[in-house]
């Protein structure tokens, strides 16, 4: 069964342009999350969608943007870049909105870098 | 709000010796879950355990054991017989039990291995 899987894996993109990464999750998974990892904050939860849905945003401006298609794939955007946007970005993918001791699985991520 | 702090940045063990990292959260919830999780250099992040707060006993997976305490709030993972493949960062997270992607994560500990 394959993992989650996020393109592209590295980039660069210069201040001021905008970004959009990928990620297509486990197979049969409806839930898909993205987490922001820098060194001086950490993992940040980024936003949570779920049939189509955003089901839960985390503390970020809203140059932050992400949406996902019916059969679950998602992508984030980040308009303006800034040098601090510069990070691992990740993804999760889960089956969905169950209490079930519900488990997210990570892709590894796509590296951004902002110059 | 959720916080999670792992005060310990670095730890170091020699192989097949035990350690345990430590792990301490801040919530005013009755019910969620309890997490650790890998991340080696591939950046991929690993589930090792998960512990659900109304349990009283202690998750095990094969090497790994924790330590719930959730008076203390306190959730430390013990790692048996060290192996040069534990060598990675720890995440100690926490996920509300209906808030079902998003988790908190702690600042991490890297774990190193010693021949």
């Amino acid at each position: 069964k394959a993992g989650v899987t996020q393109t592209p894996r590295y980039l660069i993109k210069t201040r001021g342009q905008q970004v959009t990464l990928s990620c297509s999750p486990i197979s049969g998974h409806r839930s898909v999350s993205w987490y922001q990892q820098t060194p001086g904050q950490g993992l940040q939860f980024l936003f949570e969608y779920f049939s189509e849905t955003q089901r839960n945003k985390g503390n970020f401006p809203g140059r932050f943007s992400g949406r996902q298609f019916s059969n679950s794939r998602s992508e984030m955007n980040v308009s303006t870049l800034e040098l601090g946007d510069s990070a691992l970005y990740l993804c999760a993918s889960s089956l969905g909105m169950t209490d079930s001791g519900n488990t997210i699985y990570f892709g590894e991520g796509s590296w951004l870098t902002v110059v | 709000a959720q916080t999670v702090t792992q005060s310990q940045p670095e730890m170091s063990v020699q192989e097949a010796e035990t350690v345990t990292l430590s792990c301490t959260y801040d919530t005013s919830e009755s019910d969620y879950y309890l997490f650790w999780y890998k991340q080696p250099p591939s950046r991929q992040m690993i589930l090792v355990i998960r512990q659900e707060a109304y349990k009283q006993q202690n998750a095990t997976e094969n090497r790994f054991s924790v330590n719930f305490q959730k008076a203390a709030k306190s959730f430390s993972l013990k790692i048996s017989d060290s192996q040069l493949g534990d060598a990675a960062m720890y995440f100690c997270a926490y996920r509300s039990r209906y808030n079902f992607n998003k988790f908190y994560f702690g600042s991490g500990t890297k774990l190193n291995v010693k021949p």
